[in-house]
């Protein structure tokens, strides 16, 4: 079964500085699709970026972009010039290419200070 | 347009009642999804809809919990004789009709059972 991986359960940033979140993930299939998605205490899941793993390029959206190592089963998160706003959960998500379900990392817990 | 809305925002229950949480996803949306966040669990998948295929039920982690799918629109989940365990936030998620198309979420409804 697939899993994801975590391992940092909290971070800090200073407001306007730069944040790398880690997620790693365990498959064996060759094409499946990674997501970050952000959840603030609203409860929302929102979805922040998307990498499909046939693409070697790494996805980018504006302040967000992601170092995707495919044979590592890498997936970090990069979110510079971090704002107020930016402070929530973070979960990484796997799913694979025929698949429905999404599966979810522990996820890690940003904290963006003034 | 509209997002994928859920209902009620949060419910407080007795052990033993039954309990319907209510999700409508975004319109024209064909896939919806029903996800389980708790303490110590994490993000878990629950329950599969797509358009009128029989619905993958993997992820229910008792008989006590059921869901329904009326018209390809509004979902139910139903869990009845509820436990302490069940407490959790419930997240409904929908997305068009291509397996590569991205989930999205509603706020959830927070469950307490007492």
């Amino acid at each position: 079964a697939q899993t994801v991986t975590q391992s940092q359960p909290e971070m800090s940033v200073q407001e306007a500085e730069t944040v790398t979140l880690s997620c790693t993930y365990d498959t064996s299939e060759s094409d499946y699709y990674l997501f970050w998605y952000k959840q603030p205490p609203s409860r929302q899941m929102i979805l922040v970026i998307r990498q499909e793993a046939y693409k070697q390029q790494n996805a980018t959206e504006n302040r967000f972009s992601v170092n995707f190592q495919k044979a590592a089963k890498s997936f970090s998160l990069k979110i510079s010039d971090s704002q107020l706003g930016d402070a929530a959960m973070y979960f990484c998500a796997y799913k694979e290419t025929s698949g429905s379900r999404l599966t979810f990392g522990e996820g890690t817990q940003l904290t963006v200070n003034p | 347009g509209a997002g994928v809305s859920q209902s009620p925002s949060n419910k407080v229950t007795e052990k033993g009642k039954d309990v319907e949480l209510r999700c409508d996803p975004i319109s024209g949306h064909t896939a919806l999804y029903w996800y389980r966040q708790s303490l110590g669990q994490g993000l878990e998948f629950l329950i599969y809809f797509q358009g009128n295929s029989a619905p993958d039920k993997s992820g229910l982690p008792s008989d006590r919990f059921s869901a329904e799918r009326t018209g390809g629109s509004v979902s139910t989940l139903t869990i009845q004789r509820t436990q302490q365990e069940d407490s959790a936030v419930y997240l409904c998620a929908s997305r068009e009709n291509r397996a590569a198309d991205t989930q999205y979420f509603g706020p959830g409804t927070r469950l307490t059972v007492l």
